[in-house]
């Protein structure tokens, strides 16, 4: 497995304001993802966070929406932009360390948003 | 496309007991991999098991285990001896095999709507 974190693990903010949340690995990895979970739901996968590339967003997920950077083998960010109440989510990132395609993936605390 | 499925919202055992939460899905794939994870309270997301779909003998992790029935599509998780910690929501979740994933593919984990499991003491 691996040590994930993320920042901050919490947070309040104003609707149409940005947040933008780190995901960092205590090891390279291969791939980082991004997901999120309303309150009550189950857990949907928002994109991959490619390494010096763009994300693959998926469907219903657009990149000025959630801006994902990912500079290097060990850390991501996601950004929440212009947000609205419907924003309010436990966001987490995963990991696979292994080959891209057979890997489980492990899970970071998550950060949970509450968008007023 | 797939779907995951759990059709127990809640759940209930008193410790010390063994609880089965079900889960079933709907794929073509004939290669993929199906994982419980449990979240508790702290919301950390635990994997508590994997099970490859081409491997016919079940997945065990030491209180856990699973009865995979491929043919079914069918992948429920067996608690045994239910301890306090084991209070948790168990999410079921499918993955497709891909070796190696082509570029910008998503080893997207499909997730069901979860299980909310209660140890009562």
């Amino acid at each position: 497995s691996a040590v994930i974190s993320q920042k901050p693990s919490r947070d309040i903010c104003q609707r149409g304001t940005s947040l933008t949340i780190q995901c960092q690995v205590d090891s390279q990895v291969t791939m980082m993802f991004w997901y999120r979970q309303q309150p009550g739901q189950s857990l949907t996968l928002i994109a991959t966070a490619n390494q010096g590339s763009e994300a693959t967003y998926e469907s219903g997920f657009v990149i000025d929406k959630f801006p994902i950077s990912r500079p290097n083998l060990t850390f991501s960010t996601l950004t929440v932009s212009n947000m609205s109440p419907e924003d309010s989510s436990i966001y987490l990132c995963s990991v696979a360390k292994g080959t891209a395609g057979t890997d489980t993936q492990y899970f970071g605390p998550g950060t949970r948003l509450t968008v007023l | 496309a797939q779907t995951v499925t759990q059709s127990q919202p809640e759940m209930s055992v008193q410790e010390a007991e063994t609880v089965t939460l079900s889960c079933t899905y709907d794929t073509s794939e004939n290669n993929y991999y199906l994982f419980w994870y449990k979240q508790p309270p702290s919301r950390q997301m635990i994997l508590v098991i994997r099970q490859e779909a081409y491997k016919q003998q079940n997945a065990t992790e030491n209180r856990f285990s699973v009865n995979f029935q491929k043919a079914a599509k069918s992948f429920s998780l067996k608690i045994s001896d239910s301890q306090l910690g084991d209070t948790a929501m168990y999410f079921c979740a499918f993955m497709k095999h891909e070796e190696p994933a082509p570029r910008g593919a998503t080893n997207k984990l499909i997730f069901g709507t979860g299980t909310l499991l209660a140890v009562q003491p």
